[in-house]
């Protein structure tokens, strides 16, 4: 599946590193979002943008900043992180029509992040 | 914020049997209610979903059904087989007016499929 991909599939980063995720859809959508996949919690909501505008953030520590230039492409910078922010990180896309209640959101397959 | 509970954690069943997942939501304003199926290694997948403005709704093997009044919607998954094994979350959003809206998602259930 090419719809919605995500690079690097594996990272293994320091506390001390920056580095960052990127997201990048192909099915012309206009929303995109973040989600953190753990073992101890279910699918968290990190954050949800829509046409390139920030609409919600889900209490996320400040280590974690995302970027939206366009409506194809999403980026989450990491800095200083902690070893419980290891995770499954999903990056999500979905055509948001103005007043129709949700519509299915289109996963990428995640990168897969261990802090050391 | 919405809060969403999902039962059971596991589910094994024999296949050829139904197999249903229930789940509860906190937030009386959400109104859409997917259901994603996620297997090892793999991206979650939508395979149902229903707006609250309809009780109940069927694709094939698999059905959605939602109560509003009781805040509580359920996955039935009939004729079950070998390849319905696997993850699966319910999720719930509230419609804001303003556009995207995040999903808050379950725990999840691992369903198993006994041969």
């Amino acid at each position: 599946e090419t719809g919605v991909t995500q690079t690097p599939r594996h990272l293994v980063m320091g506390m001390t590193n920056k580095k960052s995720l990127k997201c990048e859809q192909h099915l012309g959508h206009n929303a995109m979002y973040w989600y953190k996949q753990s073992a101890k919690k279910p699918l968290e909501l990190m954050f949800v943008y829509n046409f390139k505008e920030q609409t919600e953030n889900n209490s996320v520590p400040s280590r974690f900043s995302p970027e939206c230039p366009n409506s194809s492409h999403l980026f989450l910078h990491l800095h200083t992180l902690q070893p419980e922010d290891s995770a499954l990180y999903l990056c999500a896309s979905s055509q948001d029509l103005f007043g129709l209640a949700g519509n299915e959101q289109y996963f990428g397959p995640g990168t897969r992040l261990t802090v050391t | 914020g919405e809060n969403v509970e999902q039962h059971p954690s596991t589910l094994s069943v024999q296949e050829g049997d139904s197999a249903v997942i229930k789940c509860t939501y906190s937030d009386s304003a959400s109104n859409y209610f997917p259901w994603y199926k996620q297997e090892l290694g793999k991206r979650p997948q939508l395979i149902i979903d229903i707006r609250s403005n309809v009780g109940e709704k069927k694709d094939q093997r698999i059905a959605v059904t939602l109560n509003k009044t009781a805040k509580h919607f359920s996955l039935h998954i009939t004729e079950t087989q070998p390849e319905d094994s696997a993850v699966y979350f319910c999720a719930a959003s509230a419609y804001s007016g303003g556009g995207a809206d995040g999903l808050t998602f379950g725990k999840g259930t691992h369903l198993i499929i006994q041969p």
